[in-house]
């Protein structure tokens, strides 16, 4: 059973950069057709989708995040992560970690990790 | 950029049926996920691919796609179903992009 734990500073402060790392357990990182995702949520509101990093490095990330968002992977120690630069209070949410699989022209998470909320605040 | 449009909320009784809409444009020419999400947890995949069921998933909840809307079924609703749900869709253009989510009240 493939398990995914968040880790990481809760409380960031504005215009510095939030950094998570999500650990994987269960199974190799690199193994498999899959990505692997950070997707956040505000208190109260839906799921934004922040980007993935295949185990060969390729990224993809959300338009409206790319500016300030970088995934990186570390397959040593079957971990990736996340930095989110110049955050503001707006960057305050929960933030997951998810494997994503990738099958032709469908992609879903079909795992995810429980959840650690970041409040940017000074 | 594409749009998943869902209502705010659904409310049911239980052992009634509950249907969550997820409108896009031509969404039936995408697949489409949904997402269980209870309060203070993580989502869970409920349906995948249009219609299948990851393991562990009860057959009451099904799902179809076609057209301008995809449609999330749970049959004989329990207390137990309680949650929000987003649908998802995998776009080459757009990537990863989630609905506006349902709450599903049981009455």
């Amino acid at each position: 059973q493939v398990q995914l734990q968040e880790s990481g500073p809760g409380l960031v402060k504005p215009s510095q950069t939030l950094s998570l790392t999500c650990t994987v357990s269960g199974g190799s990182i690199s193994s498999g057709s899959y990505y692997w995702s950070w997707i956040r949520q505000p208190a109260g509101k839906g799921l934004e989708w922040i980007g993935r990093i295949y185990t060969s490095g390729s990224t993809n990330y959300n338009p409206s995040l790319k500016s300030r968002v970088t995934i990186s992977v570390d397959t040593s120690k079957n971990q990736f992560s996340l930095k989110l630069s110049s955050v503001t209070a707006a960057d305050t949410a929960v933030y997951y970690c998810a494997r994503d699989l990738w099958e032709y022209s469908s992609s879903y998470f079909d795992y995810w990790g429980q959840g650690t909320l970041v409040t940017v605040s000074s | 950029s594409y749009v998943l449009t869902q209502p705010p909320s659904v409310s049911v009784a239980p052992g009634q049926t509950a249907r969550i809409t997820c409108g896009g444009n031509n969404i039936g020419s995408k697949s489409v996920h949904w997402y269980q999400q209870k309060p203070g947890q993580a989502p869970v995949l409920v349906v995948y691919d249009d219609s299948d069921r990851p393991s562990g998933i009860p057959e009451r909840f099904s799902g179809s796609n076609s057209g301008n809307t995809a449609t999330l079924t749970i049959s004989r609703v329990e207390a137990g179903d309680e949650a929000d749900y987003y649908c998802q869709v995998w776009d080459s253009s757009s990537d990863h992009i989630f609905g506006t989510g349902t709450k599903v009240t049981v009455l």
